[in-house]
């Protein structure tokens, strides 16, 4: 299994752009999940989605920012318009069951908005 | 709020001996606990996990004790090793949703 697969691996735009995310979760995961992390706030968890619907967004930070998962196989996070204050390493991860076996997380996409 | 914290940002630690992260949370409602380690450039890779029924899981090298009653656990190392050198994160919840701490990186010095 080549494990949960984001990109792109890098992205740097300018402020008021829209930047799009991609996620291809590990085939038979029902969960997954889209983290940001900075160094303050460490890992902050954005929104997850158990069987393709999204289950709690309560952490988007605001109505820029948006996710979908269309179906079990793929999940996009998008910024509409970016600011500097997105930059951050954005994670996906999934998973069959949590509680025992945590996430995968894939490589991440490193956010840079000048 | 941060829901879970780790109060050391970092920790070094000579190899052979223990090495002791710790993670604190505040909320009484989570039953389980994870930890994750992570290289730079690399996603967290899960480590161990441990549920609210029990006080101890080990996993070879690696343990996790947990107090519920202080809200803390910890995870320890023995051996450490020079390849364990990594930033470490204690995670908690519920069963599907979990909070992250900040991380503690551990530098083992060969």
């Amino acid at each position: 299994d080549a494990g949960v697969i984001q990109s792109p691996r890098h992205e740097v735009t300018e402020m008021g752009q829209e930047v799009t995310l991609r996620c291809k979760p590990i085939s038979g995961h029902d969960y997954l999940f889209w983290y940001r992390q900075t160094m303050m706030r460490g890992l902050e968890l954005l929104i997850y989605f158990n069987n393709n619907v999204p289950i709690d967004d309560s952490g988007m930070p605001e109505d820029r920012f948006s996710a979908k998962m269309p179906n079990a196989s793929f999940s996009t996070l998008k910024i509409q318009p970016s600011e500097p204050r997105d930059s951050a390493v954005y994670f996906c991860a999934s998973s069959l069951f949590p509680a025992a076996y945590g996430y995968t997380f894939g490589s991440g996409t490193r956010l840079t908005v000048v | 709020d941060q829901q879970v914290k780790q109060n050391s940002p970092s920790l070094s630690v000579q190899e052979g001996r223990i090495s002791i992260l710790n993670c604190d949370y505040t909320n009484s409602m989570f039953d389980y606990f994870l930890w994750y380690k992570k290289y730079p450039a690399e996603g967290p890779t899960f480590l161990i996990s441990i549920s609210s029924i029990k006080d101890k899981n080990e996993d070879g090298r690696f343990t996790v004790f947990l107090n519920k009653s202080a809200k803390h656990l910890s995870l320890h190392i023995v051996p450490s090793q020079p390849g364990d050198s990594a930033v470490y994160f204690c995670a908690a919840g519920t069963g599907n949703q979990f909070y992250f701490g900040t991380g503690t990186s551990l530098t083992v010095i060969p």
